[in-house]
């Protein structure tokens, strides 16, 4: 079945310093990859997406590249604000299951000033 | 006003109660999906509903059931609560659209069982 694996957390940060979130996947077809974000208190809420190989997802500075050849999908941003501390999400869904979403466990970023 | 809005936002009860979750969309989305949440563990499918006429078992279904009053409502039951369904729980809608499905997920139901 389909599974997608994060690197656990939590990740500590000081403002303005690089982010790399790992998040790898097992799928049997083609998937389309999510990362969600979820602030304190909120739902989930969709950061970015990609719908096949080697398409980039941006939004608000983060990005993630889809890479079939290693099964993977890692969010990255240049310079994070304290604003940025949430629980990011890996997800994906497949065309032949449906287009349900299987998450990965959640990462946890803390950023300080 | 919000899109997806769960009811009630925290609840706290007994063993052996029976607890109903509601959720209501305005997107006018034909899917609607439940959820939990437990710490470490992601987000797992409970159930989910393609249309009003429309309901499948998730992944951990076992002692939840649901109902799909109208395509705006999906409401979540626990016939009869216990402490390991102590977890935060999430609506989520979706409408199929280029051939990707993104998910709206609503502000959660915080569930404690004593």
């Amino acid at each position: 079945g389909n599974s997608v694996t994060q690197m656990e957390g939590p990740v500590t940060l000081s403002e303005e310093a690089f982010l790399t979130i790992n998040c790898t996947y097992t799928a049997t077809g083609y998937p389309s990859l999510f990362w969600y974000v979820q602030y304190p208190g909120e739902g989930l809420q969709l950061l970015l997406k990609a719908t096949k190989a080697d398409d980039k997802g941006s939004n608000k500075g983060f990005e993630a590249t889809y890479r079939k050849e290693t099964t993977s999908f890692h969010l990255e941003k240049g310079s994070v604000q304290v604003s940025d501390s949430a629980v990011y999400f890996c997800a994906l869904s497949e065309n032949n299951a449906g287009n349900m979403l299987t998450f990965g466990g959640g990462t946890r970023l803390m950023v300080k000033p | 006003d919000a899109d997806v809005t769960q009811t009630p936002r925290n609840r706290i009860t007994k063993t052996g109660k029976r607890i109903m979750l509601e959720c209501s969309q305005t997107k006018g989305h034909d899917r609607m999906y439940w959820y939990r949440q437990d710490p470490g563990l992601g987000l797992r499918l409970i159930y989910y509903s393609f249309d009003v006429k429309d309901i499948n078992k998730g992944e951990i279904s076992d002692g939840y059931s649901v109902s799909r009053q109208a395509q705006a409502k999906f409401s979540l039951s626990l016939e009869s609560a216990i402490p390991n369904q102590t977890a935060l729980y999430f609506c989520a809608t979706s409408d199929l659209g280029q051939g990707t499905d993104t998910q709206y997920f609503g502000p959660g139901t915080r569930l404690t069982v004593l």
